[in-house]
This record gives structure tokens, sequence and C-alpha cells, in this order.
């Protein structure tokens, strides 16, 4: 069975950084892209990151470009998330997904709550 | 770059079937998208991805109750014999080099 479970979310004052992990199993990790998406309070879907399975390819959304960056380690099926410079607008549920080949988002995992605030 | 469209609501009678639409802007009539479905509280789910030509293809334990089509620019997903566990939030999703695309979801509620 696919699991991603994500860890770190937590309450951070803005200006502040996080990290976040994700711990995938029921796969071979070090053949999919994987991808961070959050979802702040209320609202939709927005992609933040991708990161190819070899660490060849690194992705962000233009909202977190210079922020945020994605990292991988296949040895220990995680991935993760280093947070800097946070921002009210940062606060959100942030998703672990992996990425078939072609491109669609297959398995989500549960969410870390992120909350910037002071 | 590619928007998706969709309607902010649906609504449906426990029993009934209902058709939600996710539209591909302008030149991107060729593109594949896949579905999502969120119940209240919990992560999203992939339901199943669509091709421009109608196929479908399933994730794995997605009921036979779901279903997916096409025509022009517009992907569909229909749900058969509604439940009222099928009420949530339902977003397309496509993709390209770098990036990853959803639309703004169809909130389904089950009358």
């Amino acid at each position: 069975e696919v699991q991603l479970v994500e860890s770190g979310g937590g309450l951070v004052k803005p200006g502040g950084s996080l990290r976040l992990s994700c711990e995938a199993s029921g796969f071979t990790f070090s053949t999919y892209d994987m991808n961070w998406v959050r979802q702040a309070p209320g609202k939709g879907l927005e992609w933040v990151s991708s990161i190819s399975k070899s660490n060849s390819y690194i992705f962000y959304g233009d909202s977190v470009k210079g922020r945020f960056t994605v990292s991988r380690d296949n040895a220990k099926s995680s991935l993760f998330l280093e947070m800097s410079d946070l921002r009210a607008d940062d606060t959100a549920v942030y998703y672990c997904v992996r990425e078939r080949t072609g491109g669609w988002l297959d398995y989500w995992g549960q969410g870390t709550l992120v909350t910037v605030s002071s | 770059q590619v928007v998706l469209t969709q309607s902010p609501s649906a609504s449906a009678s426990e029993g009934a079937s209902v058709t939600l639409t996710c539209t591909l802007s302008s030149g991107h009539s060729s593109d594949s998208i896949a579905w999502l479905q969120q119940r209240p509280d919990r992560g999203p789910r992939y339901l199943m991805k669509v091709s421009s030509d109608g196929n479908y293809k399933k994730g794995d334990g997605i009921s036979d109750r779901f279903s997916g089509s096409s025509s022009g620019a517009e992907r569909y997903l229909t749900i058969s014999t509604l439940q009222s566990d099928d009420e949530g939030d339902y977003y397309c999703q496509t993709w390209g080099t770098g990036f990853h695309v959803f639309g703004g979801g169809t909130r389904l509620t089950v009358l």
C-alpha cells in the first residue's frame, strides 16, 4: 500500500523558517518524481514544487521561488521542503504527492499544517 | 500557461447521477487532465486521468460509479448512483514541463 506521511508543520513567525519532511513507503521511491502541493484554509490547491526522481530537475511555483528549497533522499525514501522567509500567505496544509510518468498526481499524503503568524 | 475552469458548485439527489465539467483554456484542447476528490477534512484522492479522446484510467480501488469522458476542450467526471459520501470538493489537474495546474474546484452537495 502506497503511503506518504508528512511531518514538520507548526506555528512559525513571519520571516521564520521551517522544514517539512515526507516519508514514503509501499513503492520504489527512487523511480518517481515527487511534488509538494499546498492548500490555504478554505481555498483550492496550489502546486508548490517538483523534484525529479534523480534530482536532475527541480521546479518551483512563482509564489515560493527563492524562498523554498525541495530535496530528496532516495536511500531513505524521503522528500523534504525547506521553507524560509515565511509569510502569512504561506499558511496552508502542505501535501506530499507522487507523480506518475506522464504528469498526473496519483497519491497524496494527509498533509501537515503550517501556520505563519505573530 | 494553461488555465482550468470549473463551476464552483453542483448538487444532485442521492441515487441520481451528476456530471462535473473541467474546461481547458484556449490552445490546450488536446491536453489530458486528472480528477481528484477531496472529502471534508481529508487529503485529495486521485480518481482518474482523462485524455482528449475520452479514454480514462482510474486509480486503484475507484468505484465503477465514477467515469470520465471528453468533448473538445471539456473534460467530464460522471458519478452515478450518488451516495452521501460522494459529497466534497472535486478538482481537475493538468501538467506541463515543470508545472502543475489545478482548477478552482467544484463543491458537490448530495441532497
